[in-house]
């Protein structure tokens, strides 16, 4: 069965720093692997997707996200935070061609991004 | 708004009652589907349509859930007899058969007293 871990809970950052948010992965073949954002009183929104090809992807408001095979991550990156950026942040896994599952996604617990001005 | 509208946003039923949901995808989506998020957790998986075919259920989706989506378009996820554990978001999300990521509606929120 695949799983998703978000480690932290919660993470602080000042406004204009860089920021990451960590995610690793349990799967049996190769993943699609997506980073969701969740503001309050609102739906998911998708954010980035890796699945081929380059392992550094670029996604919507500046963000990207590094897919690491030898270490099961795909952690979300930014150079330069903003206010703006606060909200719950998810990561989710697909296996496609899996069979039974394949087209569900797996969330994480979400992590908490605060970004303080 | 073209994206994916749930309604309603926000209900509250009394344990036992029936409770019914409904999700409008975007209109070219022809994938489906249906996640509970409870507080604190990430969206879990109960059941995704192709068209009118529903093709994957979860163990989540005990026999008082079904759901429907009787001409390819709309859902609706229906609960019978209400347990508090039900409280929950109950998000819909629709995709193009050929793409990889679902977008999202913005949710129904139950609260089961």
């Amino acid at each position: 069965a695949q799983s998703v871990a978000q480690p932290e809970d919660q993470v602080n950052v000042a406004e204009g720093n860089p920021l990451t948010v960590k995610c690793t992965y349990s799967v049996s073949g190769n993943p699609y692997l997506f980073w969701y954002v969740q503001y309050p009183n609102r739906g998911l929104q998708f954010l980035l997707k890796y699945i081929t090809g380059d392992n550094l992807v670029k996604g919507s408001y500046g963000f990207e996200a590094e897919f690491n095979k030898s270490q099961t991550s795909f952690h979300l990156k930014k150079p330069s935070a903003l206010v703006s950026d606060s909200a719950l942040y998810f990561c989710a896994v697909r296996v496609p061609y899996s069979g039974a599952g394949s087209y569900q996604l797996t969330f994480g617990k979400g992590t908490k991004l605060s970004v303080i001005p | 708004d073209t994206g994916v509208s749930q309604d309603p946003r926000h209900k509250i039923t009394k344990r036992g009652q029936n409770v019914t949901f409904r999700c409008d995808p975007i209109s070219e989506h022809n994938r489906l589907y249906w996640y509970r998020q409870t507080l604190g957790q990430g969206p879990e998986f109960l059941t995704y349509f192709q068209n009118e075919a529903q093709l994957e259920k979860s163990r989540l989706l005990s026999d008082r859930f079904s759901a429907e989506r009787p001409k390819g378009s709309f859902s609706t996820l229906e609960i019978q007899r209400t347990e508090q554990g039900d409280s929950a978001m109950y998000l819909c999300a629709s995709s193009l058969l050929s793409g990889d990521e679902q977008f999202f509606g913005p949710g129904t929120r139950l609260t089961v007293l």
